[in-house]
């Protein structure tokens, strides 16, 4: 079984409805983050949390929320879709102890919003 | 601001040719540096990572990077390319005092021809 487990792997919907993207892991890591990718740009921070009483933006937050459940669960959600929100859409941890700065990645949504 | 500068999109080599891919960051901590993998389909692999000590650093599926702080480059070589290497590269700054946001390059995809 995969560390980092997002759901869904893969939607569809339409402008204006609400998604989200879930994300869980197993590594028992402190740091939670959320990264968009699209052609040519590379991955982009939208939101990260250092524990469960800290989120924070990323570079491209406008659009998006999260939610940290728990430790292990990290949940985006976009409330009101729009088209050029279609994008892979990643999450990744990474640990404390010790802190070797590595993220370790889901195996990515990808997000189709007609 | 923090950003790293992946200049080739697409790298072409021939199956067996030596292969380097390019990395320039501009960052005002102390670096540390990655390049990641992407399998089509696939979340990101680490290959290799650089922290301090030794600027030549070995990776898996015998890729290794040097890290040249004087010009700020982090390239990526492989001696002899494999058709299974075929992939988006993804090379990545961050730093321990940033809380381990990694920044992105834009990727570079390499195709292998036989």
């Amino acid at each position: 079984d995969a560390d980092v487990t997002q759901t869904p792997r893969n939607r569809i919907t339409k402008t204006g409805k609400r998604i989200m993207l879930e994300c869980s892991q197993t590594k028992g890591h402190d740091r939670m983050y959320w990264y968009r990718q699209d052609p040519g740009l590379g991955l982009r921070l939208i939101y990260y949390s250092f524990d469960v009483k800290d989120i924070n933006k990323g570079e491209i937050s406008d659009g998006y929320s999260v939610s940290r459940q728990a430790q292990a669960k990290f949940s985006l959600s976009l409330e009101s879709a729009i088209p050029n929100q279609t994008a892979l859409y990643f999450c990744a941890t990474s640990g404390t102890r010790p802190n070797t700065g590595e993220l370790f990645f889901g195996e990515g949504s990808r997000l189709t919003v007609l | 601001a923090q950003s790293v500068t992946q200049p080739d999109i697409h790298i072409t080599v021939s199956e067996g040719a030596s292969l380097e891919l390019r990395c320039n960051y501009s960052y005002g901590a102390t670096p540390y540096l990655f390049w990641y993998v992407q399998s089509p389909g696939q979340g990101l692999q680490l290959l290799l990572k650089y922290f301090s000590g030794d600027t030549l650093v070995q990776g898996i599926k015998g890729f290794e990077a040097e890290f040249k702080r004087s010009q700020s480059s982090f390239n990526l070589r492989k001696p002899s390319v494999h058709w299974s290497d075929a992939a988006e590269y993804f090379c990545a700054v961050g730093a321990r005092e940033y809380g381990n946001k990694l920044v992105f390059g834009a990727g570079t995809i390499l195709r292998v021809k036989s």
